[in-house]
């Protein structure tokens, strides 16, 4: 089955760029989607279609996608960018919604 | 506004059975696939399975940690989801969610609160 990598943890200074990779084979071919889950929370949908934001998420917030890494990149880091966040692919080979293993992210 | 609602959590022993129902409102049901994800205290997320809207078949796909284990089903009448799950192991113990998607491969744009499923003697 696909495989999406995730670096367990990330940290930034606020105000600085923030930049969450996802690893998988030839990711660049699929539509990734990425989600924000802050403690005690459901996740929240941030990314989808591989760039797009939806409606009510700060331009701050993009992500890119080619070869065999996806990136969701966060700008000018605020301190409630906190949270957990999670890449995901359809997985067309099997039908099966595939996610990443998750990013910490920690705002110094 | 679209909300999903998941009820039907509970503390439930090895082998036993349980469903889980996902309550959506703000729009129709049958318009979309619903898929339920689940998370383990502390750990990551993880996709159970889905459901189709009628438009693609209605059929299912599953994890294999799940299949032939748990079982999802709708009625959109009711504008409800099903989490059927049988044979249930400690390993199931886990935060439930509902989501729903325009089909398989679009996002998940919409997620419920989940619903607490511990599984223990």
């Amino acid at each position: 089955s696909y495989v999406l990598t995730q670096p367990p943890s990330v940290s930034v200074a606020p105000g600085e760029t923030a930049r969450i990779t996802c690893g998988g084979n030839n990711i660049g071919s699929k539509s990734v989607n990425w989600y924000q889950q802050k403690p005690g929370q459901a996740p929240m949908l941030v990314i989808h279609y591989e760039s797009a934001r939806p409606s009510g998420i700060p331009e701050r917030f993009s992500g890119s996608n080619s070869g065999n890494t996806a990136t969701l990149t966060i700008s000018r880091v605020e301190a409630g960018d906190e949270a957990d966040y999670y890449c995901q692919v359809w997985d067309s080979s099997h039908d099966h919604v595939v996610f990443g293993g998750g990013t910490n992210l920690t705002v110094l | 506004e679209v909300q999903l609602v998941e009820s039907g959590g509970g503390l439930v022993q090895p082998g036993r059975s349980l469903r889980l129902s996902c309550t959506a409102s703000g729009f129709s049901l049958g318009d979309y696939a619903m898929s339920w994800v689940r998370q383990a205290p502390g750990k990551g997320l993880e996709w159970v399975g889905f459901i189709r809207s009628k438009v693609f078949g209605g059929t299912t796909e599953y994890a294999a940690s799940v299949k032939g284990r748990f079982s999802i089903s709708r009625d959109d009448s009711k504008s409800i989801a099903y989490l059927q799950m049988n044979s249930l192991k400690t390993e199931d113990t886990a935060l439930y969610y509902c989501s729903r998607a325009l089909s398989g491969m679009h996002p998940l744009d919409y997620w419920g609160q989940g619903t607490l499923v511990t599984v223990s003697s």
